[in-house]
């Protein structure tokens, strides 16, 4: 079956330090693969995403590459502020799971100044 | 207009309570989602509809009654819930189907 798999929280880091938050997956077929994240007190926003492999996404900062060959798809920020600290979700979805979401448990991330 | 809008922003119910939740969208999507998230938890898919008709019920009870008024506006009517249904109410909106989905704000619901 289709899963997600995400490195376990909170993740605690210094303003300005490097991130990455690990995403592994399992799925037939060809996924597309998202990542989204959650402000405190807030709904979901789409992060980033990518469709195929070796596509990059990136917005605000993050970027994060689909790798088939490892099946992940792994979130990165060079240089992490206090406005980060969120919770984020790495998700994917196939034509077999009917387009439905396939979400990971989340990661909460939490910046100190 | 690219946001889903919801309202209430917060709700407190009693169990024998009778309330709906709204969700909007002008961005000319055809289908429609509702979730729920309980604290730290990924959402769960509730409700899918697709052009104003069902498209998927994931087996939730029938004290949730999602309606779709048409294609801009999408609503779960609420019946004796329990305190265990209290959790964020997440909707969201895509072109279609396949499409990637934007979420609306939520709607926390308290039920006593």
């Amino acid at each position: 079956g289709n899963s997600v798999t995400q490195m376990e929280g909170p993740v605690t880091l210094s303003e300005e330090a490097f991130l990455t938050i690990n995403c592994t997956y399992t799925a037939t077929g060809y996924p597309s693969l998202f990542w989204y994240v959650q402000y405190p007190g807030e709904g979901l926003q789409l992060l980033l995403k990518a469709t195929k492999a070796d596509d990059k996404g990136s917005n605000k900062g993050f970027e994060a590459t689909y790798r088939k060959e490892t099946t992940s798809f792994h979130l990165e920020k060079g240089s992490v502020q206090v406005s980060d600290s969120a919770v984020y979700f790495c998700a994917l979805r196939t034509m077999d799971s009917n387009y439905q979401l396939i979400w990971g448990a989340g990661t909460k991330l939490i910046i100190k100044p | 207009d690219t946001e889903v809008t919801q309202t209430p922003k917060h709700l407190v119910m009693g169990m024998t309570n009778k309330k709906s939740l709204k969700c909007e969208q002008h961005m000319g999507h055809r289908a429609m989602y509702w979730y729920k998230q309980k604290a730290k938890k990924p959402p769960e898919l509730m409700f899918v509809y697709s052009y104003e008709k069902l498209s998927i019920n994931e087996s939730v009870p029938s004290r949730f009654s999602p309606e779709c008024p048409n294609s801009s506006l999408l609503n779960l009517h609420l019946h004796a819930l329990q305190p265990e249904d209290s959790a964020l109410y997440l909707c969201a909106s895509s072109n279609r189907l396949r499409d990637e989905q934007f979420f609306g704000p939520g709607t926390r619901l308290t039920v006593l």
